[in-house]
């Protein structure tokens, strides 16, 4: 039972430079969301899709794309990195329940941009 | 709109005492609360969640909460620390109305002192 699965666990990029942080999950959740976690913040929301084909944006979307064509995947778009982009990044599902079920959390990618 | 507050960046409890983390919420619908913990390095994992039935609630690890829609509080707490609970641990809000988006606080990182 794999759960939520982050690809990169780590990545440094230079500034300018794009990537794909990729999220896939296997237990047909539709509702899935990108954090980011910066020492002192907590996590924020990044963006977020309660289905396929339908996205919105967190409290910091500035400078990401998401994208959501299948119920299982997820991915992050970073398409010029900055230095502030340098932080952890987590992708989370939750199964429909109202708002009363839980998160499940990937274990992260950690992102250096120089 | 949801938030939540926690007091205090850094607790540290010597082994064996009593652990109380603090959590205040600010909500405009009944919320569902939540606590998470982080061990070093791995993604987040849940401890318990308030979802509007008994208002004292038990999570794993010998961890409890209590719901105080008085206080607005949901404070976490544990009667004797173990070295294990060495962690980061968050509260988080989510509103009660079927969105799905949660809202983290800033984390108390706790240490335990042998």
């Amino acid at each position: 039972n794999a759960g939520v699965t982050q690809t990169p666990k780590f990545q440094v990029l230079k500034t300018g430079q794009s990537m794909t942080l990729q999220c896939a999950q296997d237990m047909n959740h539709e509702y899935m969301s990108w954090y980011r976690q910066d020492p002192g913040m907590g996590l924020r929301l990044i963006h977020y899709s309660v289905g396929a084909g339908i996205t919105d944006q967190g409290e910091v979307p500035n400078g990401y794309n998401v994208s959501r064509s299948t119920t299982e995947d997820f991915p992050l778009r970073l398409l010029s990195a900055a230095p502030s982009q340098t932080s952890v990044y987590f992708c989370a599902s939750s199964p429909p329940g109202q708002g009363r079920t839980e998160a499940f959390f990937g274990q992260g990618t950690r992102l250096t941009v120089v | 709109a949801q938030s939540v507050t926690q007091l205090g960046s850094h607790v540290s409890v010597s082994e064996g005492a009593l652990v109380l983390l603090r959590c205040n919420y600010s909500s405009s619908v009944p919320p569902y609360l939540f606590w998470y913990v982080q061990y070093p390095n791995q993604g987040l994992q849940l401890l318990l969640k308030y979802t509007s039935a008994a208002t004292l609630v038990k999570g794993i690890n010998g961890f409890e909460a209590e719901f105080k829609k008085s206080e607005t509080s949901f404070h976490l707490t544990k009667p004797s620390a173990h070295m294990s609970d060495a962690a980061e641990y968050f509260c988080a809000v989510r509103g009660g109305t079927g969105a799905n988006n949660l809202f983290f606080g800033t984390g108390t990182r706790l240490t335990v002192i042998p």
